[in-house]
Parts: C-alpha cells; sequence; structure tokens
C-alpha cells in the first residue's frame, strides 16, 4: 500500500460531461502529481501541485484543470470530455523534489 | 528536454531465468534515474533509484540496476525471474536543479513462462 488514496476507481460517463477525480496524498507529503496513462501515449505528466501551489505543467489540455485543498488533497477536472480522454488517471505525491514518487492505483476513465 | 527509451515493448523469460530490461536516456549530465513496476490494476511502485555515487544500484525484490555513463544506459537486473515479476516496467529520468518532473519510458511488459 502506497499510501496515497484515489477515487473512483473507475469512471464511466458520456462525451461532452465533466468528472472530478480525487486523490489524498501519502501523509506528510506535500506533493501532488497527475498523470495519464493511455496504450498510445504512455504515461504523460499533466500537473504538480506543491502545498496548494501549482509547480509545474505537462501536457494537460485546457479542457482539464486541478486543484490542491488546504488539506492537501487534489481534485482533477476533466471537462467537455471526448472518447480520447479515455485512460487511466494516476495521482502520485512525494515528500520533497527529488524523492520517488508514491503512486495511487488509479482511475479509470472510460467516454462513451 | 530529457527522454527515456525502453527498446523491448515485451520480453518473455522463463521462471528461474536472469533477467535484463534496458533503459537508455537522453540527457546533457547526470540525471537521477528510477525504475518502477506496476502489476496488473495497480499504480506504479519504486524499485530502485540512482542519484550518484556508486553505479551499480540494489532495489527491492532482488531486482538490480547499473548505471553506465558511457552509454547513457540504467538497465535493470535479477538473477533468477519469478511468475510473480511479471508486470509492466518502466524506467525514469529526472533532471537534478530543474523541475524534478520524472519522465517515464513507454514500459516494458515482462511475461514469465512456467
Amino acid at each position: 500500500d502506497s499510501g496515497v488514496t484515489q477515487t473512483p476507481k473507475h469512471l464511466i460517463t458520456a462525451t461532452g460531461q465533466r468528472v472530478t477525480l480525487r486523490c489524498s496524498p501519502r501523509s506528510g507529503d506535500l506533493s501532488v502529481y497527475w498523470y495519464q496513462q493511455s496504450l498510445d501515449q504512455g504515461l504523460q505528466f499533466l500537473i504538480q501541485y506543491y502545498n496548494g501551489e501549482e509547480r509545474a505543467k505537462g501536457n494537460i489540455l485546457e479542457r482539464f484543470s486541478a486543484q490542491q485543498f488546504p488539506d492537501l488533497h487534489s481534485e482533477l477536472n476533466l471537462s467537455s470530455l471526448e472518447l480520447g480522454d479515455s485512460a487511466l488517471y494516476f495521482c502520485a505525491s512525494s515528500a520533497t523534489d527529488n524523492s520517488p514518487l508514491h503512486f495511487g492505483n488509479g482511475t479509470r476513465l472510460t467516454v462513451t | 528536454a530529457q527522454s527515456v527509451t525502453q527498446p523491448d515493448i515485451h520480453i518473455t523469460v522463463s521462471e528461474g531465468a536472469s533477467l535484463e530490461l534496458r533503459c537508455n536516456y537522453s540527457y546533457g549530465a547526470t540525471p537521477y534515474l528510477f525504475w518502477y513496476v506496476q502489476s496488473p490494476g495497480q499504480g506504479l511502485q519504486l524499485l530502485l533509484k540512482y542519484f550518484s555515487g556508486d553505479t551499480l544500484v540494489q532495489g527491492i525484490k532482488g531486482f538490480e540496476a547499473e548505471f553506465k555513463r558511457s552509454q547513457s544506459s540504467f538497465n535493470l537486473r535479477k538473477p533468477s525471474v519469478h511468475w510473480s515479476d511479471a508486470a509492466e516496467y518502466f524506467c525514469a529520468v529526472e533532471q537534478p536543479g530543474g523541475s524534478y518532473i520524472p519522465t517515464f519510458g513507454r514500459g516494458t511488459s515482462l511475461i514469465v513462462h512456467p
């Protein structure tokens, strides 16, 4: 058990809809990362938050947004969903900048 | 920007045989290097990491990796594979002093035959 909790485990929704993925980091970790894993793109970095502030942005679409709350949990919001957004979305947390990442078990999003 | 190449998409080995998974990186200086394993339905778990020092790194579950600067490689090895090692393996590179955001390779799927 990595200590990182992601909910829900599975999400099935229709095109055009909006969903929210939730992540609770490991106790004490201030950094939260979001990754998207798909068969054709592999593991793609989306965005990082550190202690409530956005720290780094990767290949995140404008339709996607995230935030980290004062209790350090994070949410990833995906809107105007398209079929191509179907993927596994992972949250990871770390204690410091060069600490290894601890991953949650992911949320599998299916857009129909 | 750094990049990571895992040349083998799939590797099949027999249980008890030795294993080597290849990883090559592209980065000007010595990066931080990691190997992660992903079992079906699970998130990624860290196997081992290299920051500096001894180029042979020991990890969990009997895995080791060797950093070779001249070849820009960080190959993962295990002397005797167990059926439970069947999983997806990811190499990752991080830029020291940079964003500290790991870039992952595409992964190598390990299949273990009994």
